[in-house]
């Protein structure tokens, strides 16, 4: 079993503001990491997969890092956006089975 | 791409009472994955198929849940004599085994009530 934390809960920002989160997880039995939006009433979305140490991934405004070595990833929305408030999710996998924090939350005031 | 369906997507239903919720994966997706999401945690395993193969299910639950993938197409998730502990949004999710990413792709989730 893998105990993967996110930090915050939750967090307000203003639009424009930017804004990172963080997941930690055991560096041991660890094979991916997997970050997921998931807005209400809609499906997970899948954004990043990432497995090397060092790994640093982009989409948009939203990037994301990793360092297997201490266990944490950390997730960042650059100038954040209405549209950006969702809760954010992330997954370490060991193997085919995969361990959800219990998200961080944001909301993004216009 | 159709992506991944869920149905119902909502369910009351009164203590005692047995449900069954169905997930229709991608269609080429060999792996298929049941969640349980209560409020405030993040998605928790409960079983995953491959093909039509069920090759694992969580220590955490009761014998009142079943699940099957004939034919390695859908899949159902039964739970027998329901109770309130059960009330959560049940998520699936379906992958491609030989993808080295690994990605699963969700569906909306059926959210159970029971009263």
């Amino acid at each position: 079993i893998l105990n993967v934390e996110q930090s915050p809960q939750s967090l307000h920002v203003q639009e424009g503001d930017s804004t990172n989160f963080t997941c930690s997880f055991p560096s041991s039995n660890f094979y991916a990491l997997h970050w997921y939006r998931w807005e209400t009433a809609k499906s997970p979305e899948a954004l990043f997969v990432m497995t090397l140490n060092g790994d640093e991934k982009k989409k948009g405004r939203i990037s994301a890092t990793l360092n297997t070595k201490e266990g944490y990833s950390y997730l960042y929305i650059k100038g954040s956006q209405p549209e950006d408030s969702a809760t954010y999710l992330c997954a370490g996998r060991n193997f085919n089975k995969f361990y959800f924090g219990s998200g961080t939350k944001l909301n993004v005031k216009p | 791409d159709t992506g991944v369906s869920q149905d119902p997507r909502h369910k009351i239903t009164k203590r005692g009472q047995n449900v069954t919720f169905r997930c229709d994966p991608i269609s080429e997706h060999n792996r298929l994955y049941w969640y349980r999401q209560t409020l405030g945690q993040g998605p928790e395993f409960l079983t995953y198929f491959q093909n039509e193969a069920q090759l694992e299910k969580s220590r955490l639950l009761s014998d009142r849940f079943s699940a099957e993938r004939p034919k390695g197409s859908f899949s159902t998730l039964e739970i027998q004599r329901t109770e309130q502990g059960d009330s959560a949004m049940y998520l699936c999710a379906s992958s491609l085994v030989y993808r080295v990413q690994g990605e699963q792709y969700f569906g909306p989730g059926t959210r159970l009530t029971v009263t």
